[in-house]
Formats: structure tokens, sequence, C-alpha cells
């Protein structure tokens, strides 16, 4: 059975940082791709980044990109979302999901939830 | 304002068919065949009910369709139940500097 485990959210001041992980089983995960998708409260879906299995293609939403970094460790399966200088706008349920042998995004965590206030 | 344009809201009785639209650009809809539709319960993560714009995973009720026309995708559900009101989510792919794009969501409720 696929799991995707997302953890690491809590509440973070403005301009602070917080690392999210994902850990994957039940799939081979060095074969598929991964992204993070995020969902503020009360609202809709947004892409934030995607990383390819192995790590050499790499992608954000113009919204993160210069303050999050995606990374992965295939070894340990697991994904990972450094968020630096975070904003209020950033406060949002962050899922993991990833893209398996349909081209979508195919089977999703359960969220971890990250708040920006002060 | 979502990159794809769906109706906020969605009604059917028990039994009735629904259909609901997904309206994007020449860059992410027309453009590659690469939609997809998420179903969203209260409180869960979503959950994949069509990939590339008509097809089901396992294990998805073929009540589920999805078609394509242009810029617009479809997701039409029949026969409706209860279980099936939740928020519905499309999404397609957009080229390498936008990747995967939304849109806002449309809540279906079953009366």
């Amino acid at each position: 059975e696929v799991q995707l485990v997302e953890s690491g959210g809590g509440l973070v001041k403005p301009g602070g940082s917080l690392r999210l992980s994902c850990a994957a089983s039940g799939f081979t995960f060095s074969s598929y791709s991964m992204n993070w998708v995020r969902q503020a409260p009360g609202k809709g879906l947004e892409w934030v980044s995607s990383i390819s299995s192995s790590s050499s293609y790499i992608y954000y939403a113009d919204s993160v990109k210069g303050r999050f970094t995606i990374s992965r460790d295939n070894a340990k399966n697991s994904l990972y979302l450094q968020m630096n200088s975070l904003r209020a706008e950033d406060t949002a349920v962050y899922y993991c999901a990833s893209v398996g042998s349909a081209p979508a995004l195919d089977y999703w965590g359960q969220g971890t939830l990250v708040t920006v206030s002060s | 304002q979502s990159a794809l344009t769906q109706p906020a809201s969605v009604s059917g009785s028990p039994g009735q068919s629904i259909t609901i639209s997904c309206t994007g650009t020449s860059s992410d809809v027309g453009s590659y065949n690469l939609v997809s539709w998420y179903q969203q319960h209260p409180g869960k993560a979503p959950k994949l009910m069509i990939y590339e714009g008509s097809k089901r995973p396992s294990g998805v009720s073929n009540r589920f369709s999805g078609s394509k026309s242009g810029n617009t995708a479809s997701l039409t559900i029949s026969g409706l139940q209860a279980e099936d009101e939740a928020d519905y989510y499309c999404c397609s792919y957009a080229g390498s500097s936008t990747f995967w794009v939304f849109g806002g969501g449309t809540k279906l409720t079953v009366l």
C-alpha cells in the first residue's frame, strides 16, 4: 500500500524557516517524481514545487521561487521542502504527492499544517 | 485568481448526472492531454479520479468520466450518490515554467 506521511509543520513567525519532510513507502520512491502542493485555509489547491526522480530537474511556483528549496533522499525514501523567509500568505496545509505510472498527482499524503503568524 | 476556471458550485439529486467544466488556455488545457481531476472531502487529502483527460485509475467508479474539447475539460458524474458530495479540482500540466495549474475548485452538493 502506498503511503506518504508529511511532518514538520507548525507555527512560525514571519521571516522564519521551517523544513517539511515526506516519508514514502509502498512503492519504488526512486523511480517517481515528487511534488509539494499547498492549500490555504478555505482555499483551493496550489502547486508549489516538483523534483524529478534523480533530482536532475527541479521546478518552483513563482510565489515561492528563491525562498523554498525542494530536495529528496532516495536512500531514505524521503522528500523535503526547506521553507525560508516565510510570509503570512504561506500559511497552508502542505501535501506531498507523487507522479507515478499515471502522469498526474496520483498519491497524496495527509498533509501538514504550516501557520505563519506573529 | 486560479489559472483554470471552474464553477464555484454545482448540485444534483441522487441518481442524476452532473458535469463540471474546467476552462483553461492554449498554454495548458489546450496544449497537453494531461488534465486530471481530484475529489476532496472535508479535512481529507485530494484523491485522483481522472487522468489524461478521460482515464480512470484502478478503483475509481465508472460513474466518473472525463472529456476535453479545445481549452475546456469536463468531469461528468453519473448516478449521483451521497458520498460524491465533495470539492472537485481540475488540474493541467502547463509546461516546464508553470508546471501544474489548478482550477479554483467546485463544490458538489447532492440534494
